[in-house]
């Protein structure tokens, strides 16, 4: 299947921008998604963004696709405490989602 | 809101029993699906279902495995025998349309198997 890599922590300041990468290796998907999991809670569809685009915003949240590089990305703004959880790149792949292993985003006061 | 919800939130359970993981899907969808997280390493794909039939299904999910929905509302994911290394966060999902148009799923909080 797809490998699906993303950085397994960040740590940013409150207010600060905080990006999340992830690369993957098969460049079939039509749609890409970031999922967040909040402690103790099931994985929650953030954003999504359509392979034949290269950008996506919505209200804090910008998502970067650059097919080339087989890279996505995650931009959120103006960065909150709440924002502190683990953020999920997915794939589609058949039926199912191929996930990357997470990258936990701690928001320091 | 609606949302999935699953059942138990921790089993703990010897090795070599047979374990049912239960999941309550969100009314309307048609598409159910579970995942699994061993601690430390991805959420992985384990079966798809959809018209009561498994419609995909991954390498992890072998003859150990099962899947049904005995009623119009429950989905649950039954491990025969198991093995220590099935220990980890099982995760239900559900979805309207399934990975067609921008394939929303929704998860619950998960179930946590502990396997000694």
């Amino acid at each position: 299947g797809e490998d699906v890599e993303q950085s397994l922590f960040l740590s940013v300041r409150e207010g600060d921008s905080s990006v999340i990468n992830c690369t993957y290796t098969d460049s079939s998907s039509t749609y890409l998604y970031w999922y967040k999991q909040e402690p103790g809670a099931g994985l929650q569809l953030l954003t999504y963004i359509f392979s034949n685009m290269d950008m996506k915003q919505d209200q804090r949240l910008t998502v970067l696709l650059n097919k080339k590089d087989k890279h996505l990305s995650l931009r959120i703004a103006d960065t909150q405490t709440g924002d502190s959880a683990i953020y999920f790149c997915a794939l589609r792949s058949g039926y199912a989602l191929n996930f990357g292993k997470g990258t936990s985003l701690l928001v320091t006061p | 809101e609606p949302e999935v919800t699953q059942t138990p939130s921790h089993q703990v359970t010897q090795m070599g029993q047979e374990v049912i993981l239960r999941c309550v899907p969100i009314s309307n969808h048609l598409y159910f699906y579970w995942y699994r997280q061993i601690l430390g390493q991805k959420v992985e794909f384990l079966v798809s279902f959809y018209n009561n039939e498994i419609s995909e299904k991954s390498e992890i999910f072998d003859d150990q495995f099962s899947v049904e929905r005995p009623d119009g509302s429950n989905f649950t994911l039954k491990i025969r025998s198991t093995k220590l290394e099935d220990s980890a966060m099982y995760f239900c999902a559900s979805s309207e349309f399934g990975l067609r148009n921008t394939g929303e799923l929704f998860f619950g909080e998960g179930s946590r198997l502990t396997v000694l």
